[in-house]
């Protein structure tokens, strides 16, 4: 069964440098989303991406965050600046069409800041 | 804005015992989605509701959208050990954002 797959699974940076997670959404799905899981908390929607632009983004999403698909695969997230309270679990998750269907989660990167 | 309730935030249940975890939301919804976390993983899609007063099961999970469409839930008859994760509702208000609210879960741990 196809997959979201997200790298790295776990990253740790110093406090104030930028970090990039990555993640390939499964190939036909045209929706695709940030989630962000404090731990021990719920999931926390990010963002949504569809047509090459951002369709939704939570209050979480600010200035310090980005999305992109440099490429027909690869779907970013950028943290710039990061916080000690930007440590968390961020999953992508992707859909076949709206965030109505089922989303598609990957296995998640594990963020720790220093 | 939509606020999506879950209780209990955790239940200990011995294996064989049923397991019942309840989802409310402040607003009415389109529809509602249920995922399961195992410890350590990601969240996995379950199902989705959209109509009011629907029931759906799979195998020894019941799945409940409420007539009002505010409330749902999900009852595991028979707990296994197997069963063992953190069930998440997540909701979709009627006439706003696309995007689900999830819920804080509900973890079960089931004792053999």
């Amino acid at each position: 069964e196809p997959e979201v797959t997200q790298t790295p699974s776990h990253q740790v940076t110093q406090m104030g440098q930028e970090v990039i997670l990555r993640c390939v959404p499964i190939s036909n799905h045209l929706y695709f989303y940030w989630y962000r899981q404090i731990l021990g908390q719920k999931v926390e929607f990010l963002v949504s991406f569809y047509n090459n632009e951002i369709s939704e983004k939570s209050e979480i999403f600010d200035d310090q965050f980005s999305v992109e698909r440099p490429d027909g695969s690869n779907f970013t997230l950028k943290i710039r600046s990061t916080k000690l309270e930007d440590s968390a679990m961020y999953f992508c998750a992707s859909s076949e069409t709206g965030a109505s269907q089922p989303q598609h989660f990957g296995d998640g990167t594990r963020l720790s800041i220093l | 804005g939509q606020q999506v309730m879950q209780i209990p935030q955790y239940q200990h249940v011995q294996e064989g015992e049923d397991f019942t975890t309840y989802c409310n939301s402040s607003t009415t919804l389109s529809n509602i989605q249920w995922y399961k976390q195992r410890p350590g993983g990601h969240p996995v899609f379950l199902i989705q509701l959209v109509k009011s007063g629907e029931v759906k099961k799979q195998k020894r999970l019941t799945f409940q959208f409420g007539e009002a469409k505010k409330n749902s839930s999900l009852h595991i008859t028979a707990t296994q050990t197997t069963d063992v994760g953190t069930y998440f509702c997540a909701g979709r208000e009627a006439g706003g954002s696309y995007i689900p609210t999830f819920g804080r879960g509900t973890s079960l741990i089931v004792h053999p």
